[in-house]
């Protein structure tokens, strides 16, 4: 089945530091792809749709400056969280739909990067 | 706007009990349900997704239903084991744009040995 690989599963690292998070499509394209933020014991929140070949769109009260997003091919996109502090330590999940057919399918997820910035 | 809300927020039953997990939506007009597990610090599973046009699906163990009319969809588990314990969560597809998901905040299920 559709796989969405998601890298790194785990990040630590410094305040003030800038991290990539990649999400990928194995085997099937994606023109759209979906950044979502889980604070622990909440569900998830969407921050971003994130569009192939143009700007991602951002939910109210996400900073695309702070959360910077490229979808470069259709079947990548990254999130940068640039000059992380503690308080974007959070647990990032990113998802794709398979578009091929269908128009019904459902969203593949990945299996999410822990954010940790000390 | 579409909202789902999914009851009981925790739920804790014995080993091999049959339960039933709630999700209710506001607005009947989706394309599709989905069900969700969440492993503690882990990313989703996709369980079971119940087109529009459907009553329900099974897929083992798991069968989830869909009544549109009445916004609800239940999943239901038969003969719960430790390793069902998880964050069960349902989404629905906002229709007005990407299909992004419009999420409930899941049941905590617990399943004691």
């Amino acid at each position: 089945g559709a796989v969405v690989s998601q890298h790194p599963s785990r990040v630590i690292c410094k305040s003030g530091t800038s991290v990539k998070i990649e999400c990928r499509s194995l085997d099937f394209q994606a023109t759209t792809m979906f950044w979502y933020r889980q604070f622990p014991k909440q569900s998830l929140m969407l921050m971003a749709t994130s569009n192939e070949g143009s700007k991602a769109t951002y939910e109210q009260g996400v900073e695309k400056d702070k959360f910077l997003i490229n979808h470069a091919s259709l079947t990548l996109s990254t999130l940068t969280v640039t000059s992380a502090h503690p308080e974007d330590s959070s647990f990032y999940i990113c998802s794709a739909r398979d578009e091929a057919g269908a128009s019904n399918q459902p969203q593949h997820f990945g299996d999410g990067t822990r954010l940790s910035i000390l | 706007k579409q909202e789902v809300t999914q009851i009981p927020a925790a739920l804790s039953v014995p080993e091999g009990e049959n339960l039933v997990l709630n999700c209710s939506f506001t607005d009947s007009a989706i394309y599709n349900l989905q069900w969700f597990r969440q492993d503690p610090g882990k990313g989703l599973t996709s369980l079971l997704l119940i087109q529009s046009s459907q009553r329900e699906q099974t897929s083992g163990r798991l069968n989830a239903s869909l009544d549109k009319s009445s916004g609800r969809s239940t999943l239901y588990i038969a003969a719960s084991q430790p390793g069902d314990s998880a964050t069960y969560l349902c989404a629905v597809p906002y229709m007005d744009s990407n299909y992004q998901l419009i999420w409930g905040a899941g049941t905590k299920l617990i399943i004691k040995p």
